[in-house]
């Protein structure tokens, strides 16, 4: 399967954006969701795991969530900041393959 | 928190193997809480599963890569080890190792730039 998601995303400052991840076959709750954080010239970090969990240390303006009837996974970022500016990849798992996104370019401007 | 840093050669040449290795830190090697892994990303695209090593030794690699790969452990240096055969210009990327504990890659080496060129 393949996890598609918007190659670029813009917004302002202060404002809410949506990274979306649409899986193309399989069921998008057959395996939870991971999105990674990657600034340039940085390893990725983990913003959320299992769908909607925000690891250790993310701000609570970060937010994940799934949508069956789309098939699809979803970044929120609310009151957003210029540090939000980054890559960010979702991921999932099936058929004994860890499959990510390829990547949306956020840009905060 | 675990802390990895992978070494190896910055220039491969075509149809040659690429060796990188993965040193753990802070944590040891034999938990099995982890799945040691390498994932790779070509410069200006995204990230791309390579494989993944157990505690207990057994490995999983992605399909797409056609049987190139093997991942082993040197658990007396809290080593792992990607070996990728006959590379092309199309396995230049920056390579990293990553811990995968449940479902999240949640620790990541800062990556090496594997260059394959004659």
């Amino acid at each position: 399967f393949m996890l598609t998601q918007p190659r670029s995303v813009s917004e302002s400052p202060g404002k809410t954006v949506t990274i979306s991840c649409t899986r193309s076959s399989g069921s998008i709750a057959s395996s939870y969701v991971q999105w990674y954080q990657q600034r340039p010239g940085s390893s990725p970090t983990t913003v959320i795991y299992e769908d909607n969990q925000r690891s250790s240390g993310v701000p609570d303006r970060f937010s994940g969530s799934i949508d069956s009837s789309s098939n699809s996974a979803s970044l929120t970022i609310t009151g957003l900041k210029t540090e939000d500016e980054a890559d960010y990849h979702c991921m999932s798992y099936g058929s004994g393959n860890w499959v990510f996104g390829g990547g949306t370019k956020l840009t905060v401007l | 928190q675990v802390q990895l840093q992978e070494s190896g050669p910055g220039l491969v040449k075509p149809s040659q193997t690429l060796s990188l290795t993965c040193t753990v830190s802070g944590d040891s090697i034999n938990n099995g809480l982890y799945y040691w892994s390498w994932i790779r990303q070509p410069a200006e695209k995204g990230l791309e599963w390579i494989g993944r090593l157990s505690s207990t030794g057994t490995t999983d690699y992605n399909p797409s890569l056609g049987g190139r790969v093997s991942i082993f452990v040197d658990r007396s240096k809290s080593q792992f080890s990607l070996m990728l055969t006959s590379v092309t210009a199309a396995d230049t990327a920056v390579y990293y190792c990553a811990a995968l504990r449940g479902f999240s890659f949640d620790s990541w080496g800062p990556g090496t730039l594997v260059t394959v060129s004659s």
